[in-house]
């Protein structure tokens, strides 16, 4: 059974980077052609896909974060991970690690994280 | 950019069929997934690829559609199936598009 693990920083101060990681289990992150992603949810509110790496190592974002984000892949660990800078209030969100489970078809999201909840506050 | 409308909430009493829509222009086009949240915890998928249910999910869920609107039913409603639902397609111009959600609630 896959699972995916959240771990990172959950109080970021303002201008700061936001630092999550996904270690993936019961699969090689490297195998089946899958991609990773990363979602968030602000309080209250709905999801927003943030950005994915395809398992060429293509990476495409969401065009309203593309200036900040960076989503990238440890093979070696097993894990993949986001980086969010110049983090701002409007960024607290829980956090969400996906994998998507139609490998590049439909772009279906068949195994979650747990989420993060990531607060940015002084 | 796409965009997928969903009503805010939709009410329904046990044993009675839930409906809940996803509109976007020629939606019908695209294959829409369906995704169930409750409280506290992360999405799961209900129906994929317009009408497909993942091991494990109920066969009371299914989904259609066409034209300009998608749709989730839920048959047999039971109280522990009140959640957010979203819908989510993916769009060659937007990427991955989420609805804004609709809370179900089991009256």
């Amino acid at each position: 059974q896959l699972q995916l693990q959240q771990s990172g920083s959950r109080l970021v101060k303002p201008s700061q980077t936001l630092s999550l990681t996904c270690a993936v289990s019961g699969d090689s992150i490297s195998s089946g052609g899958y991609s990773w992603s990363w979602f968030r949810q602000p309080p209250g509110k709905g999801l927003e896909w943030v950005g994915y790496m395809y398992h060429g190592g293509s990476t495409y974002y969401n065009p309203s974060l593309k200036s900040r984000v960076t989503v990238s892949v440890d093979t070696s660990k097993n894990l993949f991970s986001l980086n969010m800078t110049s983090v701002t209030a409007a960024d607290t969100a829980v956090y969400y690690c996906a994998r998507d489970g139609s490998r590049g078809g439909t772009y279906f999201f068949d195994y979650w994280g747990q989420g993060t909840l990531v607060t940015v506050s002084s | 950019s796409y965009v997928l409308t969903q009503p805010p909430s939709v009410s329904v009493a046990p044993g009675q069929t839930a409906r809940i829509t996803c509109g976007g222009k020629n939606i019908g086009s695209k294959s829409v997934h369906w995704y169930q949240q409750k409280p506290g915890q992360a999405p799961v998928v209900v129906v994929y690829d317009d009408s497909d249910r993942p091991s494990g999910i109920p066969e009371r869920f299914s989904g259609s559609n066409s034209g300009n609107t998608a749709t989730l039913a839920i048959n047999r409603v039971e109280a522990g199936d009140e959640a957010d639902y979203y819908c989510q397609v993916w769009d060659s111009t937007s990427d991955v598009v989420f609805g804004g959600g609709t809370k179900l609630t089991v009256l």
